[in-house]
């Protein structure tokens, strides 16, 4: 079956880069996202790639696919206090409605 | 713009009593929505979704129910909560064009006690 898999944390220094990992075990899985929760608040999704694509950047966020390790990551350049949240990982096939999600990595930034 | 509500934020329930909460959407047409439970701030549990007026997937069989009566309205109910149903519910909805970007409500935290 499908699954998802995450660390469960990450502990980083303001300033320095974060990068958080996620494997995946669905071989047709077409679109992947990372979503970000901060506490006591719903998911935000923060961006996503297609499985033909192997590197995304949006401002400070840099996500790099591996499909053939079924790899994915979300590099935050710059990581700031404010970035400290759950960050979720997801993926899905182009036949279904339902998105998997990874169990959430806890970024924890400190001064 | 799209936007999606949630309500209550907070609940407080003894076990036993009935539970009924509610989610709308605003701006779009014939959205797919979604309910999930998330237990102890991890991990996420899908346990309904809809992809039109009353018609409604059960992803896993409990003490809940879901309801459709609207197109941009979802509701989460229970006749008799048990402790167990305590946690973080989330509702979200998605445009159903394959991308499926879940758009999240703020969520209702529940404790049963």
């Amino acid at each position: 079956g499908e699954d998802v898999e995450q660390s469960l944390f990450l502990s980083v220094r303001e300033g320095d880069s974060s990068v958080i990992n996620c494997t995946y075990t669905d071989s047709s899985s077409t679109y992947l996202y990372w979503y970000k929760q901060e506490p006591g608040a719903g998911l935000q999704l923060l961006t996503y790639i297609f499985s033909n694509m192997d590197m995304k950047q949006d401002q400070r966020l840099t996500v790099l696919l591996n499909k053939k390790d079924k790899h994915l990551s979300l590099r935050i350049a710059d990581t700031q206090t404010g970035d400290s949240a759950i960050y979720f990982c997801a993926e899905k096939t182009g036949g279904s409605y339902i998105p998997t999600f990874g169990r959430g990595t806890s970024l924890i930034v400190h001064p | 713009s799209q936007t999606i509500h949630q309500w209550p934020a907070t609940l407080v329930q003894p076990v036993g009593s009935p539970l009924s909460l509610e989610c709308t959407v605003e701006g779009t047409s014939n959205p797919n929505l979604y309910w999930y439970r998330q237990a102890a701030g991890r991990g996420l549990q899908l346990l309904f979704y809809s992809v039109g007026i009353g018609q409604i997937s059960s992803e896993v069989p409990q003490n809940l129910s879901a309801s459709r009566p609207q197109d941009r309205q979802f509701i989460l109910s229970s006749k008799k909560l048990l402790l167990s149903d305590s946690g973080f519910y989330l509702c979200a909805w998605a445009l159903g064009t394959g991308y499926e970007k879940l758009f999240f409500g703020s969520g209702t935290q529940l404790s049963v006690l």
